[in-house]
C-alpha cells in the first residue's frame, strides 16, 4: 500500500480560490516534501518541511505538518491557471540520515477553472 | 541550465529489446535516484546512488534491470529484454546530500524518459 495518500484525489475550484489538499502516511519520518506536475513533465519541488516542524511557507504555499496524526495538508492561496497539475507528497522514512527513498501517494489533481 | 537532465526523453521499442536511460544530475549533487511512474499514479523509487556506490535497489527491479554510476557523476539505467508492463515514465532525481555538516534532503527532479514497449 502507499505511503503517502492524498486526499482528495481530484479537486476542482474557481481561479482566486484557495486549494487544500491533504496527505496522510503511515509510518515515522524524517521530512515530507510536496511535489508538482503538469501532464506528462517531470515532477517540480514545491517545499519540505521537516518531522520537528509543524507549519513552513512559500509564497502562496502554506504546508502543515501534523506527527501524531501522521498527516500534512498543503493550501495554496489566490490560486491561478497555471497551478491545474497533479499535486504529490513524498515522505522519507525516519532511519539514518534521511535523504533517501522517496514513497509517494498517487496524488491530487488540481483544476482551476479561469 | 543546471537542473537534472535526462535522455531521451521519448523511447519506442519492441519487446525483447534492450534499452538504455541515461541522467546527469545536478553537479554537485551526491545522491542520485531513479523512480518509476506509471499513468495515474506517483513515482515509485527503483535505485539510489551515493556517489558511484548503489546503496538500495527496489525488490520492483528485477533481474532485466540494471543502474550504474560509474564516476559518481552520470547515471545510466539499462532494462534488457522490454516487456510491455515495463512501459512507464522513467525519472532521475539528484539532492546534494551531506555537505559542510548539514543534511540536504530536497530531490529534483529531470524532465522524465518515456518508454513505450509494442
Amino acid at each position: 500500500s502507499q505511503q503517502g495518500e492524498e486526499d482528495p484525489q481530484a479537486l476542482s475550484i474557481q481561479e482566486g480560490e484557495n486549494a487544500t489538499m491533504n496527505c496522510s502516511y503511515k509510518t515515522s519520518i524524517n521530512n515530507l516534501q510536496w511535489y508538482r506536475q503538469n501532464s506528462g513533465r517531470g515532477l517540480v519541488h514545491l517545499i519540505l518541511i521537516r518531522s520537528n516542524e509543524r507549519e513552513k511557507h512559500s509564497g502562496r504555499l502554506r504546508v502543515t505538518l501534523d506527527t501524531s496524526k501522521k498527516s500534512s495538508s498543503l493550501l495554496i492561496t489566490a490560486s491561478r491557471a497555471a497551478d491545474t497539475a497533479s499535486y504529490f507528497c513524498a515522505t522519507d522514512a525516519r532511519r539514518g540520515f534521511g535523504n533517501e527513498k522517496l514513497t509517494f501517494g498517487t496524488g491530487t489533481r488540481l483544476t482551476i477553472i479561469p | 541550465d543546471t537542473g537534472v537532465s535526462q535522455n531521451p526523453r521519448h523511447k519506442i521499442t519492441k519487446r525483447g529489446q534492450n534499452v538504455t536511460f541515461r541522467c546527469d544530475p545536478i553537479s554537485e549533487h551526491n545522491r542520485l535516484y531513479w523512480y518509476r511512474q506509471t499513468l495515474g499514479q506517483g513515482p515509485e523509487f527503483l535505485t539510489y546512488f551515493q556517489n558511484e556506490a548503489q546503496l538500495e535497489k527496489s525488490r520492483l527491479l528485477s533481474d532485466r534491470f540494471s543502474a550504474e554510476r560509474p564516476k559518481g557523476s552520470f547515471s545510466t539505467l539499462e532494462i534488457q529484454r522490454t516487456e510491455q508492463g515495463d512501459s512507464a515514465m522513467y525519472l532521475c532525481a539528484s539532492s546534494l546530500g551531506l555537505a559542510g555538516g548539514f543534511i540536504y534532503n530536497e530531490q529534483f527532479f529531470g524532465p522524465g524518459t518515456r518508454l513505450t514497449v509494442l
